[in-house]
């Protein structure tokens, strides 16, 4: 009964390949992220989408492109992959916005 | 913008002996939440305030919201090797979501 779930887990890929990742929550809530922990840990939200529209987007290269297809899915799709975005990203759903969020279990992406 | 800032960044204890961190903030915050990252998990809720002053616990785990609005503190008593993990203290009530640097907790059995 996993309520956010995340796949790949793991994700190893040259420099300059494009990749996606993928969430899906069971929790049937209306908003969901992605946030980016990188080697020291901080975490930082990317994007939030509320009843599939955009309504975060913070500061991240325009090479990352999240889409949710529904309010259950929020996909991101990066392009390009540089080392720097070796890092683990998590996806996140809450019932609105401001509202406690619940975390999937992370994508560890490390890029060669 | 805001800023919230962790103390201690990483504690290495002895089982059995009770654990204080704290969280200020340069802005006031109407909600306060902690949460804890297990090694290789996402983060988990643990608490959440709601009002200034309030105190909450679950468990073993008390924190508190502080009066002037600007800080928290999570206490957690007895600590067992299972409490290892990243505590961090999050500002909800605005968006986005601000976590802080995290307390990487280290327990010896």
């Amino acid at each position: 009964d996993t309520a956010v779930s995340q796949t790949p887990k793991y994700l190893v890929t040259q420099m300059g390949n494009d990749k996606s990742i993928k969430c899906e929550q069971n929790l049937g809530h209306d908003t969901m992220y992605w946030y980016k922990q990188d080697s020291k840990k901080f975490l930082k939200i990317m994007f939030s989408y509320n009843n599939k529209e955009l309504i975060i987007n913070e500061t991240v290269p325009n090479r990352f492109s999240p889409k949710s297809p529904d309010k259950a899915h929020l996909n991101l799709h990066i392009n390009s992959l540089e080392l720097g975005d070796s890092a683990v990203y998590f996806c996140a759903s809450s019932p609105g916005l401001s509202k406690t969020q619940y975390f999937g279990p992370g994508t560890r992406l490390l890029v060669l | 913008g805001q800023q919230l800032n962790q103390s201690p960044q990483s504690m290495f204890i002895q089982e059995g002996e009770d654990v204080s961190m704290n969280c200020t903030s340069s802005s006031i915050f109407n909600t306060w939440l902690w949460y804890k990252q297990d090694p290789g998990e996402g983060p988990v809720l643990l608490i959440a305030l709601y009002k200034a002053g309030e105190l909450t616990s679950n468990g073993r785990l008390t924190a508190q919201f502080g009066i002037t609005r600007k800080d928290s503190f999570l206490n957690i008593s007895a600590s067992i090797p299972s409490d290892v993990g990243i505590y961090f203290c999050v500002n909800s009530g605005n968006t986005p979501l601000v976590f802080g640097k995290g307390t990487r907790l280290s327990v010896i059995a």
